[in-house]
């Protein structure tokens, strides 16, 4: 079967940086989204990954490793803004797109 | 650009009726999605179309069903509501065009209670 995990929860202090990591097992891939979604809102898009390496955008970054089937979400200087879940989402080979359950990511001051 | 909408933003139904939840979006997309989100589970995909007059069973089609007669429409239909459908759901689309990543655009969700 197909499988995305994401730790359920974690807390951080504002000002500091956190990683979120994500692990898949998926038939194929095609890519790798990260989302993110404020309590009662819909995701938003924050990163795309097809390639390994790192993408850096602003005080997000997002990183890949495919052989592996791995990803990690970096937010560094944290803000009490940044509190929600972030999602997680592999394109598999029929082109469609497993989601992770997200994990809901508490800034404390 | 009002984006996805979604209509209505909330409902209470009683087990056994029926519901239509419509989805619009003015961004000239192909593909639209239609979700369910629950508590501690990611989004589950319950059909999706990727053109006006195609429509596809996704992950947990049963219970529902869809019609996609404009691009920019697209609706769910509960036709016996069940309280195991009570969720929020979401409705999204995206666009596979060259260069894009395909990344889906979310409408702000509806709250369906089944009692």
């Amino acid at each position: 079967g197909q499988n995305i995990d994401q730790p359920t929860e974690m807390t951080a202090t504002e000002g500091a940086i956190v990683q979120i990591n994500c692990t898949y097992q998926t038939s194929g891939f095609n890519g790798l989204f990260w989302y993110q979604q404020h309590a009662g809102e819909a995701p938003t898009f924050l990163s795309y990954n097809v390639l390994d390496g790192l993408e850096e955008k602003g005080r997000f970054s997002s990183f890949l490793s495919r052989s592996k089937g791995y990803s990690y979400l970096l937010l560094k200087e944290l803000q009490m803004k940044d509190s929600a879940s972030y999602l997680c989402a592999v394109i598999d080979s029929n082109y469609q797109l497993i989601w992770g359950a997200g994990t809901k990511l508490i800034i404390k001051p | 650009n009002a984006g996805v909408t979604q209509t209505p933003k909330f409902r209470v139904l009683k087990t056994g009726q029926s519901m239509t939840l419509l989805c619009a979006q003015d961004m000239n997309h192909e593909y639209m999605y239609w979700y369910r989100q629950d508590p501690g589970m990611g989004l589950r995909l319950i059909h999706y179309s990727v053109g006006e007059g195609t429509t596809a069973k996704g992950e947990v089609p049963d219970g529902y069903n869809v019609s996609r007669l404009k691009k920019q429409n697209f609706l769910l239909g509960l036709e016996s509501a069940a309280p195991s459908q009570t969720s929020v759901y979401f409705c999204a689309s995206s666009s596979p065009e060259r260069g894009s990543y395909n990344e889906q655009f979310f409408g702000p969700g509806t709250r369906l209670t089944v009692l």
